[in-house]
């Protein structure tokens, strides 16, 4: 069965500097692999989204990640953030069995002004 | 595409009662999921439905959960008998299941069971 681990559960950066969290998953095939956003109270925003081809992938608000098949990761990173960023992130990887997503636990990150 | 609703948004109920949950998904969607979502942890997977049929439910689901999707549109989560451990967000995901297509979710359903 896969998994998703996110080894850091609260990330603190200043506003302007870069962020990079990190994301491990198993899975025995080619991964399909996502990351979402999520505000206080809210649902999961899709940042980002690995199907093939190109590692690096550009998302929304300036976000990246790079898909890493001899790491087994698949890390977010921006290089300049803003206070709007502060949020919980997620790392989900996308099953066989119609698709359904295992999330990692999240990250939750604070940004200091 | 007004985007994948939920309703209610919160929920608080007492020990022992019934509650129901919808969900609207994105109208040319044909998939729909169902996660929960526990304070601090990330979204875990309950059910999904193509179209009208259930094809899969995770063994998070126990006897006391059931889902309905019976025209293929909205869907229905129901948890009979609730219990404190059943506090959590639902949330309610759609996708188009043609070739790889990300999951798009709703706001999340708020359980407080008291």
């Amino acid at each position: 069965a896969q998994s998703v681990t996110q080894p850091d559960i609260h990330i603190t950066v200043s506003e302007g500097a870069s962020l990079e969290l990190r994301c491990n998953y198993s899975y025995g095939a080619t991964p399909y692999l996502f990351w979402y956003v999520q505000s206080p109270g809210q649902g999961l925003q899709l940042l980002l989204k690995y199907f093939s081809g190109d590692t690096l992938v550009q998302g929304i608000k300036g976000f990246e990640a790079e898909f890493k098949r001899s790491q087994s990761s698949f890390n977010l990173r921006k290089p300049s953030v803003h206070w709007s960023d502060a949020a919980e992130y997620f790392c989900a990887v996308e099953g066989n069995a119609g698709n359904m997503l295992t999330f990692g636990g999240g990250t939750r990150l604070m940004v200091k002004p | 595409d007004t985007g994948v609703s939920q309703d209610p948004r919160h929920k608080i109920t007492k020990r022992g009662q019934n509650v129901t949950f919808r969900c609207d998904p994105i109208s040319e969607h044909n998939r729909l999921y169902w996660y929960r979502q526990t304070l601090g942890q990330g979204p875990e997977f309950l059910t999904y439905f193509q179209n009208e049929a259930q094809l899969e439910k995770s063994r998070l689901l126990s006897d006391r959960f059931s889902a309905e999707r019976p025209k293929g549109s909205f869907s229905t989560l129901e948890i009979q008998r609730t219990e404190q451990g059943d506090s959590a967000m639902y949330l309610c995901a759609s996708s188009w299941d043609r070739g790889r297509n990300e999951q798009y979710f709703g706001p999340g359903t708020r359980l407080t069971v008291t």
